[in-house]
């Protein structure tokens, strides 16, 4: 079955640097990929999406790549703020219905110190 | 609102009971999920529906979950016999159109606890 994996350890960054969070996936390929921001007690919002036959995306501060040969995906913040702190969840698209729905990894968690 | 809202925000069952959480979509989005999430973890797949149509419930843990949306607008999520494993955020999502390749638009969930 499908597997996401990200990075399970907090990251902690200071103010300023670029955060880069990882999203690994098996046993399948998935034709786009989304990037969602949780806040504590909150739903996900999303970030970015990005298709198959696109190295990369990019939304003022955020980058996103997709690499289809690796089965990865890197998630890039760049001069990182104490409000970019939050979990960050990786959603490749579902596989094998073409409903939309989403498989999302355990997520990372931000601490960006000022 | 412009958003999707769920309600309750909280809800406490003892276990046995049955529950029903409710999910209001952005206006006009065809495309309803639901999901649950555990502490610590992502959100997993329940069930979908394209307007009032459930075109895949492979995510519902058992036949005490049900979900309808009986006017392709409005969903309800139906635990019943609730068990103390059942205790999680359950989250609604909507977007606009049918397929994937789209945003998804998420409420803040309803936090069950289950005695």
């Amino acid at each position: 079955s499908q597997k996401i994996e990200q990075n399970s350890e907090a990251l902690n960054i200071q103010e300023g640097k670029t955060a880069t969070l990882t999203c690994n996936y098996t046993n399948y390929s998935p034709a786009y990929l989304q990037w969602y921001r949780q806040d504590p007690g909150r739903g996900p919002v999303f970030l970015l999406l990005i298709r198959e036959n696109e190295k990369e995306k990019r939304k003022e501060r955020l980058k996103v790549t997709f690499d289809t040969t690796l089965k990865q995906s890197l998630f890039h913040i760049t001069a990182s703020q104490p409000a970019d702190s939050a979990t960050y969840l990786c959603a490749p698209e579902g596989g094998s219905s073409n409903t939309g729905k989403l498989i999302f990894g355990q997520g990372t968690t931000l601490q960006v110190k000022p | 609102g412009a958003g999707v809202s769920q309600s309750p925000r909280y809800k406490v069952a003892k276990r046995g009971q049955d529950v029903a959480l409710r999910c209001d979509p952005i206006s006009g989005h065809v495309s309803l999920f639901w999901y649950q999430q555990a502490l610590g973890q992502g959100p997993e797949f329940l069930t979908y529906f394209q307007n009032e149509a459930q075109l895949d419930k492979s995510g519902l843990p058992s036949d005490r979950f049900f979900a309808e949306r009986p006017e392709g607008s409005v969903s309800t999520l139906k635990i019943q016999r609730t068990q103390q494993e059942d205790s999680a955020v359950y989250l609604c999502a909507s977007s606009m159109w049918t397929g994937g390749n789209q945003p998804q638009h998420f409420g803040d969930g309803t936090r069950l606890s289950i005695l």
